[in-house]
């Protein structure tokens, strides 16, 4: 069975740090996809990145990187230096390539807090 | 950018009755799915939808839930005889190939049973 566990709850950072997420997976499939999605406080989902199983090259995309390592089963993301606007919601979520339509199994999320 | 379009954004009914939520999914995408988030919990799956048929559901999907797709455009969630346990939002989203495309969410619906 598919599970992503975020085990951070809540976290508060001032203005200019920068931030951990923390995301950890449990998958039977040697073939699947891990995305990131954001939620702000307006309330919709707003997709952050999509990596497959295959791909174990970090990114970087402007002050967001992930770190993808299929060793821990885990999937982290990083915010630099911090900002006011970054206070969200953040969603790690799965995706095996069973079918043709597996559908997303997210995490609890982690609340963002960024204090000016 | 092509994006999911959720009508009504904000739906309050009251128990026992029947409730349609509105999603127009962006529009060369083939996969369709409904999700849920009940208030300060976690986004869940409830149904995908392809070539005019329910491709996967979960255990949330009973019978009072059906999806349709009436037209060329719109994807539809209805919700059969509310219950106040189905206040959440909605979200509809839809990809264009689901093992490797990410799944658009469209803004959502809340959903609020009295």
């Amino acid at each position: 069975a598919q599970k992503v566990t975020q085990a951070q709850t809540e976290i508060s950072v001032v203005e200019k740090e920068d931030v951990t997420l923390d995301c950890v997976y449990e998958t039977r499939d040697t073939t699947y996809y891990l995305f990131w999605y954001k939620q702000p406080p307006s309330g919709e989902l707003v997709f952050l990145i999509r990596r497959n199983s295959f791909d174990e090259q970090n990114e970087i995309s402007g002050r967001y990187s992930w770190n993808f390592q299929k060793s821990t089963s885990s999937f982290n993301f990083t915010i630099t230096a911090s900002q006011v606007v970054d206070s969200a919601v953040y969603f790690c979520a799965l995706s095996e390539a069973r079918t043709l339509s597996t559908p997303l199994v997210f995490g609890k999320g982690t609340r963002l807090s960024v204090i000016a | 950018e092509p994006e999911v379009t959720q009508t009504p954004s904000h739906q309050v009914t009251q128990m026992g009755q029947e409730v349609i939520l509105r999603c127009v999914p962006i529009s060369n995408h083939l996969y369709f799915y409904w999700y849920r988030q009940i208030l300060g919990q976690k986004v869940e799956f409830l149904v995908s939808f392809y070539n005019n048929e329910i491709s996967e559901k979960s255990e949330i999907f009973d019978d009072q839930f059906s999806v349709e797709r009436p037209d060329g455009s719109n994807f539809t969630l209805k919700i059969r005889s509310t219950k106040l346990e189905d206040s959440a939002m909605y979200f509809c989203a839809s990809s264009d190939r689901t093992v490797n495309q990410p799944q658009h969410f469209g803004d959502g619906t809340r959903l609020s049973i009295l």
